[in-house]
């Protein structure tokens, strides 16, 4: 079975800093891909990156970057630079080789920028 | 390209009447996913599709809930009778291809709210 868990209901963060949100999950599958997305207060859910459990490079995308370290099963996203626009629920999510196409998804942390 | 389309965006009803979501998947996806996110349970699978067909309905609460796929472009998700347990936002997702590192694409959700 995957699990998906994240341990950061909410946080604070100044604009323009960096953040991390946390991801840690559990699977038994050697090959899996790990997701982020973020579901502003529109509600749509947005994909913002991915990596590959046999990548050997961090995966990076724009600001989003993803500290991915294999042995300690977790997979944080930073943001660099926040902006306000960056507030918003972030759900990390994980599918397995041997999950079929399931996403198991996180409870989710929601993030808020200040001013 | 126009992204997963979904209708209604929201949907208000009463107890007893009969909901029917609808989904356009992304042109060339051959993978549709339903699913239902609540304060309680998080984003969870309800269902989905490879080519038209139902692959795993394990997600599907009950027999109240039922999914169809007529064609490469549509999809539907029925609840008959509705109850206000599934008051809940219903996301429809596609994928091009199965496999760990296919992203899924998610649609705007539809917030239904029964009463």
């Amino acid at each position: 079975a995957q699990k998906i868990t994240q341990t950061q209901p909410g946080m604070f963060v100044q604009e323009k800093e960096a953040v991390t949100l946390d991801c840690t999950y559990d699977t038994s599958d050697p090959s899996y891909g790990l997701f982020w997305y973020k579901q502003p207060s529109s509600g749509e859910m947005i994909f913002l990156i991915y990596q590959g459990s046999y990548d050997q490079q961090n995966a990076t995308e724009g600001r989003y970057s993803l500290n991915f370290q294999k042995a300690r099963k977790s997979a944080n996203l930073v943001i660099s630079a926040s902006q306000l626009g960056d507030s918003a629920m972030y759900f990390c999510a994980m599918r397995g080789g041997n999950a079929g196409n399931m996403l198991t998804f996180g409870g989710g942390t929601r993030l808020m920028v200040k001013p | 390209d126009a992204g997963v389309i979904q209708s209604p965006r929201h949907e208000v009803t009463e107890m007893g009447q009969e909901v029917t979501l609808r989904c356009k998947p992304i042109s060339g996806h051959d993978y549709l996913f339903w699913y239902r996110q609540t304060m309680m349970r998080g984003l969870e699978l309800l269902i989905y599709f490879n080519n038209n067909v139902p692959i795993d309905d394990s997600g599907m609460p009950e027999d109240r809930f039922s999914a169809k796929m007529p064609n490469a472009s549509f999809s539907t998700l029925k609840i008959q009778p509705s109850e206000p347990r599934d008051s809940a936002v219903y996301f429809c997702a596609s994928s091009q291809l199965a496999g760990i590192q296919e992203t899924q694409y998610f649609g705007p959700g539809t917030r239904l709210l029964v009463l």
